[in-house]
């Protein structure tokens, strides 16, 4: 069936430094989502991505969907304290949804 | 409405105990899914119903769980026995058929098993 991996698992980095985080799923997707979770609460949806290399951008946060439509990736810009949390990829085919393992992001103020 | 309700919100019961969570979704969400959530494995998707019918539960550990669906607005899981390393948070998520499918999470249900 579908998997979806994502990477890194973990990332720390200094308040100002970029982060990214990718996202590879085995078959083709519908669409692709990414959510926020934060420490001790529950994923939040961030935005969807539906075009073959659509980007959208939410302030620092750029949204890339690769052209074969299986990979993503999430790129922040310039960190802040507050981007800490779980970042998830949800990958959507037949109207199932399967997360990606996620990337734990910490930032050293 | 008040988003996806779970509960309860946390659950401590010994090895072999039955467990039940539940789950109301979003009123006129026609997808209901439930995800276990460990360290290790990260969101794992267990079983998802569209218009309260099971479609996919392939992600379902073992026959210790099971699910239902009795209408639009419950959902239950249930663990019988349970074991320890049933621990998890799991969640709910309802959705709708649209354009933009947005799913949305209850708080969670912290599971422990001793």
């Amino acid at each position: 069936g579908q998997q979806v991996m994502q990477i890194p698992q973990y990332q720390h980095v200094q308040e100002g430094e970029d982060f990214t985080t990718y996202c590879n799923s085995s078959t083709t997707l519908s669409n692709i989502q990414w959510y926020k979770q934060r420490p001790g609460g529950h994923p939040v949806f961030l935005i969807q991505l539906v075009k073959s290399g659509e980007v959208k951008k939410q302030k620092r946060l750029t949204f890339q969907f690769g052209e074969a439509k299986k990979n993503s990736s999430l790129h922040i810009t310039a960190t802040q304290t507050t981007d800490v949390g779980t970042y998830f990829c949800a990958g959507n085919n037949n109207n199932d949804m399967r997360f990606g393992a996620g990337t734990r992001l910490t930032v050293k103020p | 409405d008040a988003g996806v309700i779970q509960s309860p919100r946390h659950e401590v019961t010994e090895m072999g105990q039955e467990v039940t969570l539940r789950c109301k979704p979003i009123s006129g969400h026609d997808y209901l899914f439930w995800y276990r959530q460990t360290m290790m494995r990260g969101l794992e998707l267990l079983i998802y119903f569209n218009n309260n019918v099971p479609i996919d539960d392939s992600g379902m550990p073992e026959d210790r769980f099971s699910a239902k669906m009795p209408n639009a607005s419950f959902s239950t899981l249930k663990i019988q026995p349970s074991e320890p390393r049933d621990s998890a948070v799991y969640f709910c998520a309802s959705r709708y058929r649209g354009r933009i499918t947005e799913a949305f999470f209850g708080q969670g249900t912290r599971l422990t098993v001793v």
